[in-house]
């Protein structure tokens, strides 16, 4: 069965960096896109970043354009989400997320918890 | 990337039919045929429910329906249960790619 795992996720500073991690299993990694969704606390989703399963067509959401960046290992089935100058409205619960191939997300993982604080 | 527009509440009691509403514009709802809509209990992740306007995943319940006018979208629950209590999310992809409403909580009085 699809399993999607997330970690990676603690509490840093402003300013800081953090890189998040997805381990995937239970389905054909190369053939699919990934995404990074995440929530602040009680408020909505929010999609972040995408990454084709090519690796080369990646897209963000503008409020981390610049400052966040996507990348994939194929041999490894795995999905990272590097975070630079995090800002205290990065503070959210991270999802790591499968595109059905029809730019729905069929399959999460549980989530992880990033706070951005001093 | 504005969010979708989604009204915050809305119940109905058991057996009953409720429709949830997802208000875009021509840039994400009205431009594609790509408008999903999940459902996320607290606490969870959230699921698909449904996608590409009205298709449901494998193992999801018929009595969620999807349709969708113009710029607006919207979610169908018929036949109310105790456990359709929670949040759902409807999400498009267009020009600005993914762009997510904010949510709205049934109840089921």
């Amino acid at each position: 069965q699809v399993q999607l795992v997330d970690s990676g996720g603690g509490v840093v500073q402003p300013g800081g960096s953090l890189r998040l991690s997805c381990a995937a299993s239970g389905f054909t990694f190369t053939n699919y896109g990934m995404h990074w969704v995440r929530q602040a606390p009680g408020k909505g989703l929010e999609w972040v970043a995408f990454i084709r399963n090519g690796k080369s067509d990646k897209h963000y959401a503008d409020s981390v354009k610049g400052r966040f960046t996507i990348s994939r290992d194929n041999s490894k089935n795995t999905l990272d989400l590097q975070m630079n100058s995090l800002r205290a409205e990065d503070t959210a619960v991270y999802y790591c997320a499968k595109d059905n191939s029809g730019w729905a997300f069929d399959y999460w993982g549980q989530g992880t918890l990033v706070t951005v604080s001093s | 990337q504005s969010a979708l527009t989604q009204p915050a509440s809305v119940s109905g009691s058991p057996g009953q039919s409720i429709t949830i509403s997802c208000t875009g514009s021509s840039s994400d709802v009205g431009s594609y045929d790509l408008v999903s809509w999940y459902q996320q209990h607290p606490g969870k992740a959230p699921k698909l429910i449904i996608y590409e306007v009205y298709k449901r995943p494998s193992g999801v319940s018929n009595r969620f329906s999807g349709s969708k006018s113009g710029n607006t979208a919207s979610l169908t629950i018929s036949g109310l249960q105790a456990d359709d209590e929670t949040d759902y999310y409807c999400c498009a992809f267009g020009r600005t790619y993914w762009v997510f409403g904010g949510g709205t909580k049934l109840t089921v009085l």
